[in-house]
């Protein structure tokens, strides 16, 4: 099956500061999408991204489809973007595979 | 609209026993799908439905049970609970027939003693 890939697994960023967040993935895909878990184990989507770019307020994600990989930008960060972020990604079958994630702790 | 519904929230059972958690969704969603959180291993596929009466196994199956009797509920079943099922457990659902635009519930914390 595929395999995701993200990195860092860990950031710790001083409010304002911006992040970027990767993930690789091991095959082609025709569903890929940026997750939030806030600390209270909330999921919440915040992007469908296949390929392209896409904004939403001081978040925007980018997939490159041909180079297996998609990056999501976080500008000018604040304590409530603190929490996990997944990237899962579905290809030929139905199944729609999560990676690790990378845990991001935004400090004051 | 309540959205993805979970029960229950916390749940301890002992090695051995079964149970069932409850997921079910008023948005007249197709997709529906169940995940345990491990923590280092993100979410784990393991059981997904296209349909009423359709399912399929995802990445980690075994132990578990499905059925889609209903577009709005998909129960899974635990059939003999072992210590390795503890996690945390999320239903996600779609409103089209692939998981594009997941809600997830909030989650069953099952612990197995």
């Amino acid at each position: 099956g595929i395999q995701v890939e993200q990195s860092p697994p860990d950031l710790i960023l001083q409010e304002g500061a911006n992040s970027t967040l990767r993930c690789n993935f091991s095959d082609s895909v025709n569903n890929l999408q940026w997750f939030h878990q806030n600390p209270w184990g909330q999921l919440i989507n915040l992007f469908y991204i296949p390929s392209g770019t896409k904004q939403n307020g001081r978040l925007s994600a980018t997939t490159v489809a041909t180079e297996r990989y998609s990056l999501l930008y976080i500008s000018s960060s604040q304590t409530t973007d603190s929490g996990v972020y997944f990237c899962a990604v579905g290809g030929a079958t139905n199944k729609l595979i999560f990676g690790t994630g990378t845990l991001l702790a935004v400090q004051p | 609209n309540a959205g993805v519904t979970q029960t229950p929230k916390f749940q301890v059972l002992k090695t051995g026993q079964s149970m069932t958690l409850q997921c079910a969704q008023d948005m007249n969603h197709e997709y529906m799908s169940w995940y345990r959180q491990d923590p280092g291993m993100g979410l784990r596929l393991i059981h997904y439905s296209v349909g009423a009466g359709i399912t399929d196994q995802g990445e980690v199956p075994n132990g578990y049970n499905v059925s889609r009797s209903t577009t709005e509920d998909f129960p899974l079943r635990l059939l003999s609970a072992a210590p390795s099922q503890t996690s945390v457990y999320f239903c996600a659902s779609s409103p089209t027939f692939t998981p594009y635009g997941y809600t997830f519930g909030s989650g069953t914390r099952l612990t197995v003693v």
